[in-house]
């Protein structure tokens, strides 16, 4: 069964320095979502994509961060000047045009010290 | 902004139980999904419900869309020690909206 991928798995980086996380959507899938789950807390929405434009963002999804679709495989979501409450996981999520459900990767953990 | 408040927090039953959870909310939401969520993994989609007052089964799995489109239930029939983990209901205001909004969460464990 097809299913969104992401790497790394786990990534560490220090304070100030920028991250690049990576999605790989399922593949007849149009519409790309970031979401991040701090601890022990509830799943958060950061940003949509469709269309090679950003549909909508939330608060949370500032200047420093940005999304791309650099091919027709890979999604990825920057974060320019990491600060330590960015750590998080980070979840990657997709649909297709013939439905409302979104189907999550397994996540990067990110780690900010 | 938008909150959905899932009751309860969390649940402790033995293996065979039926279990219940709700999530309910101030705003009106179009689309109700939820997902369970095992440590350290994404989230994986369970059931989605697109109309109010609709009934939707997946297995041992049953929920329902609230007639008022701002609550939802899911029942849990016979658990198993595998349905341990994290519930989460999530809304979806199609209309100029994608975002899921996700709710606090059902903590389900199986004591042997």
């Amino acid at each position: 069964e097809p299913e969104v991928t992401q790497t790394p798995s786990h990534q560490v980086t220090q304070m100030g320095q920028e991250v690049i996380l990576r999605c790989v959507p399922i593949s007849n899938h149009l519409y790309f979502y970031w979401y991040r789950q701090i601890l022990g807390q509830k799943v958060e929405f950061l940003v949509s994509f469709y269309n090679n434009e950003i549909s909508e963002k939330s608060e949370i999804f500032d200047d420093q961060f940005s999304v791309e679709r650099p091919d027709g495989s890979n999604f990825t979501l920057k974060i320019r000047s990491t600060k330590l409450e960015d750590s998080a996981m980070y979840f990657c999520a997709s649909r297709s045009q013939l439905s409302y459900e979104q189907y999550f990767g397994p996540g990067t953990r990110l780690t900010v010290t | 902004g938008q909150q959905l408040n899932q009751s309860p927090q969390s649940m402790f039953i033995q293996e065979g139980e039926d279990v219940s959870m709700n999530c309910t909310s101030s705003s009106i939401f179009n689309t109700w999904l939820w997902y369970k969520q095992d440590p350290g993994e994404g989230p994986v989609l369970l059931i989605a419900l697109y109309k109010a007052g609709e009934l939707t089964s997946n297995g041992r799995l049953t929920a329902q869309f609230g007639i008022t489109r701002k609550d939802s239930f899911l029942n849990i029939s016979a658990s198993i020690p595998s349905d341990v983990g994290i519930y989460f209901c999530a809304g979806q205001q199609i209309i100029g909206n994608e975002k899921l909004t996700f709710g606090t969460g059902t903590r389900l464990t199986i004591i042997p």
